[in-house]
């Protein structure tokens, strides 16, 4: 079993980027696909970025998705940040079948 | 476009049962294994269980094993979760999700 660790809030201004950080707690970060999911309030969880760095139709090119082995961690970097993007941010990924969540992390854009 | 659309939730007593569905579209439903995923109020999201494309394999959070029991029926492109002995802990809204795809949710709350 692993854990996945996010800050707890990240916060920036409209038109900058911000990077939100996912670190394994064990086993590598590259052994398992690495999802994330964007929730605005009162809303469902959407997806964002899918299979470590792949984004489904419809979301805009502002949103990147990598993974450092380095740093066991995976990321998503947001660029060209609009007040739109104003959400809880969750990572995830795999162990053996089943799904393991970060924390999540809210990201406030003022 | 991927659709999922959950149903069953509501207000039930310590230790009942409830039911939810999930009515899935827009893509093959029996090709993908799918998922249910909760969020208690304020909190963040948890799993709880998962099936494979032909339900040969199936997978419990330690949270509800032994209470919930996940199932599909892919000619009527539908998954359920069927929960019994249902505890306080249990309040939350349940979601039917794929990787790419989650359906809007549905509210179970446990109370007396």
């Amino acid at each position: 079993n692993f854990m996945l660790t996010q800050p707890h809030s990240v916060s920036e201004s409209p038109g900058k980027t911000v990077t939100i950080s996912c670190t394994r707690s064990s086993g590598s970060i590259a052994s398992n696909y690495v999802q994330w999911y964007q929730q605005r309030p009162g809303s469902s969880p959407t997806t964002v970025i899918y299979e470590d760095n792949q984004r489904p139709s419809g979301v805009p090119d502002r949103f990147s998705g990598s993974i450092d082995s380095s740093s066991n961690s995976a990321s998503l970097t947001i660029s060209g940040l609009k007040t739109e993007d104003e959400a809880d941010y969750y990572c995830q990924s795999y162990d053996s079948s089943t799904w393991v969540f970060g924390g999540g992390t809210k990201l406030t854009v003022l | 476009e991927v659709q999922l659309v959950e149903s069953g939730g509501g207000l039930v007593k310590p230790g009942g049962s409830l039911r939810l569905s999930c009515a899935a579209s827009g893509f093959t439903f029996s090709s993908y294994s799918m998922n249910w995923v909760r969020q208690a109020p304020g909190k963040g999201l948890e799993w709880v269980s998962s099936i494979s494309s032909s339900s040969s394999y199936i997978y419990y959070a330690d949270s509800v094993k032994g209470r919930f029991t996940i199932s599909r029926d892919n000619a009527k492109n539908s998954l359920y979760l069927q929960m019994n002995s249902l505890r306080a802990e249990d309040t939350a809204v349940y979601y039917c999700a794929r990787p790419i795809g989650w359906g809007q949710g549905t509210l179970v709350t446990v109370s007396s």
